[in-house]
């Protein structure tokens, strides 16, 4: 079964650093997403995707972030100068469209940790 | 203000019978509802996914929607240690960005 793939799996970075986080989609799937988890806390959608723009972003999304599709595989989240409080696991989901149903499919995240 | 609610539990059932999971979500736009099952350090699995109001059964588990109530709920028949986990229950609009609640942790005791 096709899967969403993340890496890396794990990224520790200084604080102030910028980190790229990478995915690569579902393969017919056109709509993708970063979620985050902070540790003991609720999934958080940060942003969707469509068409190489951002199709909504939560507030969660601020000018800290970026995303982008280099090619027609990679989909990628930029955090530019981390804080610690970005420390969490980030999700990327794809689905090959909106509406009822289009049900996510997870990669298997990425656990950033900001020292 | 997109919020789903659930217990957080834990909720603790013994192997073979059937764990109830409920959720609330408060957005009457939502118009897509989704269980998904979270072990720890893993990422949410899709277990089922409902549209309309009423039941919908896929294997062991039977997703309830009611959505004059905006109330969502999982059963698991049968349970197994194995569905010991975290279960998260989603919700979304049109737009598709999944609004999830804080879930609620199941333990299967054999």
């Amino acid at each position: 079964e096709p899967e969403v793939t993340q890496t890396p799996s794990h990224q520790v970075t200084q604080m102030g650093q910028e980190v790229i986080l990478r995915c690569v989609p579902i393969s017919n799937h056109l709509y993708f997403y970063w979620y985050r988890q902070i540790l003991g806390q609720k999934v958080e959608f940060l942003v969707s995707f469509y068409n190489n723009e951002i199709s909504e972003k939560s507030e969660i999304f601020d000018d800290q972030f970026s995303v982008e599709r280099p090619d027609g595989s990679n989909f990628t989240l930029k955090i530019r100068s981390t804080k610690l409080e970005d420390s969490a696991m980030y999700f990327c989901a794809s689905t090959d469209g909106t509406g009822r149903s289009q049900p996510q499919h997870f990669g298997d995240g990425t656990r950033l940790s900001i020292l | 203000q997109k919020e789903v609610e659930q217990n957080s539990g834990p909720l603790s059932v013994p192997e073979g019978a059937i764990a109830s999971l409920n959720c609330t979500y408060s957005d009457r736009g939502s118009q897509s509802f989704f269980w998904y099952r979270q072990y720890s350090g893993k990422s949410p699995e899709l277990i089922m996914s409902i549209y309309s109001n009423g039941d919908k059964e896929d294997g062991r588990f039977t997703a309830q929607l009611n959505k004059a109530s905006q109330y969502v709920s999982l059963l698991i028949r049968d349970s197994q240690p194995s569905d010991s986990a975290t279960y998260l229950c989603a919700a979304s609009t049109g737009a598709n960005n999944l609004f999830f609640g804080t879930g609620t942790r199941l333990t299967v005791i054999p």
